[in-house]
């Protein structure tokens, strides 16, 4: 069965300081990928989405995401970690065989982040 | 601007009630979905339908109900069956198009509702 692996529950980071969030996934073929961050009582906003081509894929709010199909991985990165970025952030796949129990995405358990001043 | 609308930001229930949630979007989206999140569990996917008329079983469905009678409108119940309802409800449209035998559409998100029992 499918399923994407983001292996760090908790992140704390110091302003300032530069980010990478971890996400693997399980699949055969070339994925459709994306990040997605949740600030608190709020929903989900995309922040950015990989098809095909370039594997380095840019996205809003300053962040970067690159795919390494020889890792099964599409890290998310962002070179200076702002205070707003405190949120909870999301990685997913596009599902296989769209239709099961698992709607068109298969999304990770998450990764908090923490930013400290 | 075009979004999904969820309504209300927060419900309370009484043991032994049904409650509805309402969700709308102005999207022009075919799919909608309804997603449960609890703390340290990330997305559970309840119910999702991909067209007026039709919808599918997520991996969490027991004790839930949806309906979807208009492009615009997916609204879930939340039955007195369901016995630890206290979490917050996500609503999600996109466009149901796949390329090949994967799905390529991102989901669109609403602000959530937050559900608690009294």
């Amino acid at each position: 069965a499918q399923s994407v692996t983001q292996p760090d529950i908790h992140i704390t980071v110091s302003e300032g300081a530069s980010l990478e969030l971890r996400c693997n996934y399980s699949y055969g073929a070339t994925p459709y990928l994306f990040w997605y961050v949740q600030s608190p009582g709020q929903g989900l906003q995309l922040l950015l989405k990989y098809f095909s081509g370039d594997t380095l894929v840019q996205g809003i709010k300053g962040f970067e995401a690159e795919f390494k199909r020889s890792q099964s991985s599409f890290n998310l990165r962002k070179p200076s970690v702002h205070w707003s970025d405190a949120a909870e952030y999301f990685c997913a796949v596009g599902a296989m065989n769209y239709g099961g129990s698992q709607g068109n995405l298969i999304f990770g358990k998450g990764t908090k982040l923490s930013v400290k001043p | 601007d075009g979004g999904i609308t969820q309504s209300p930001k927060y419900l309370f229930r009484k043991e032994g009630q049904n409650v509805t949630l309402s969700c709308e979007q102005n999207l022009n989206h075919d799919a909608m979905y309804w997603y449960r999140q609890d703390p340290g569990q990330g997305l559970r996917l309840i119910y999702y339908s991909q067209i007026v008329n039709d919808f599918q079983k997520g991996d969490i469905a027991e004790g839930y109900s949806v309906s979807r009678e208009k492009k615009e409108s997916f609204p879930l119940t939340v039955t007195s069956a369901q016995k630890n309802p206290t979490a917050f409800y996500l609503c999600a449209s996109s466009r149901s198009l796949v390329q090949g035998k994967y799905s390529n559409q991102p989901q669109h998100f609403g602000d959530g509702t937050r559900l608690s029992i009294l």
